[in-house]
């Protein structure tokens, strides 16, 4: 199977903007989460998708959003980029069901984010 | 916040067996030991999990010790492409991991 993709890989904005991020699963897995990485405070979780739903979310500004689509493929926006956003954006899936079976999370190379 | 402990850098020489403790004190039940580690400017790569019993796969092993308050990540013959961090996670069944600081190991020629 192929596994989590994750695009553009690069990308440079300018304080003010708006950026989206794509994150496709591997084939069959429902459940999307995205996670930002930043050398100051490391990994940290952003919000999960599970069958188009927001079933979890972290301790992120309402500036940072996301969706899913019925393909189970995911984006993720933040609007009003602030410097601090400057970051890695990391995607993960699995084929987490909502009966409670526990599954592995399974990261894609991430989205490099630069804000000037 | 994490729920684990984990020293920030290790040392092994090359070809030696790599151990990386973890100390999750106040675990729950139901909450499972995940291994993941992370090469540079790379995504996290998922390498192992366990509840209770002794763990291992063609990648690692994993032992938890009986109390199930703390664990080892077993790496049988460290190489160079070993060099990572290296997350301890625990967690519960469909719920967000949460990462903390995670061991550095050096692999060291």
């Amino acid at each position: 199977k192929a596994g989590v993709t994750q695009t553009p890989r690069y990308l440079i904005k300018t304080r003010g903007q708006q950026v989206t991020l794509s994150c496709s699963p591997i084939s069959g897995h429902r459940s999307v989460s995205w996670y930002q990485q930043t050398p100051g405070q490391g990994l940290q979780f952003l919000f999960e998708y599970f069958s188009e739903t927001q079933r979890n979310k972290g301790n992120f500004p309402g500036r940072f959003s996301g969706r899913q689509f019925s393909n189970s493929r995911s984006e993720m926006n933040v609007s009003t980029l602030e410097l601090g956003d400057s970051a890695l954006y990391l995607c993960a899936s699995s084929s987490s069901t909502s009966g409670g079976l526990q599954e592995t999370q399974y990261f894609g190379p991430g989205t490099r984010l630069l804000v000037l | 916040d994490a729920k684990t402990t984990q020293p920030p850098s290790m040392d092994c020489a090359e070809g030696r067996a790599a151990n990386l403790p973890c100390n999750h004190s106040t675990i729950s039940g139901n909450e499972y030991v995940y291994w993941y580690r992370q090469i540079h400017s790379q995504g996290p790569q998922y390498i192992i999990h366990g509840l209770k019993n002794n763990e291992t796969n063609e990648m690692a092993s994993l032992i938890i010790t009986e109390d199930r308050k703390s664990s080892t990540l077993i790496l049988p013959h460290a190489t160079l492409r070993d060099t990572a961090v290296y997350y301890c996670i625990v967690r519960v069944v469909d719920d967000k991991i949460i990462f903390g600081k995670g061991t550095r190991l050096h692999i060291l020629p």
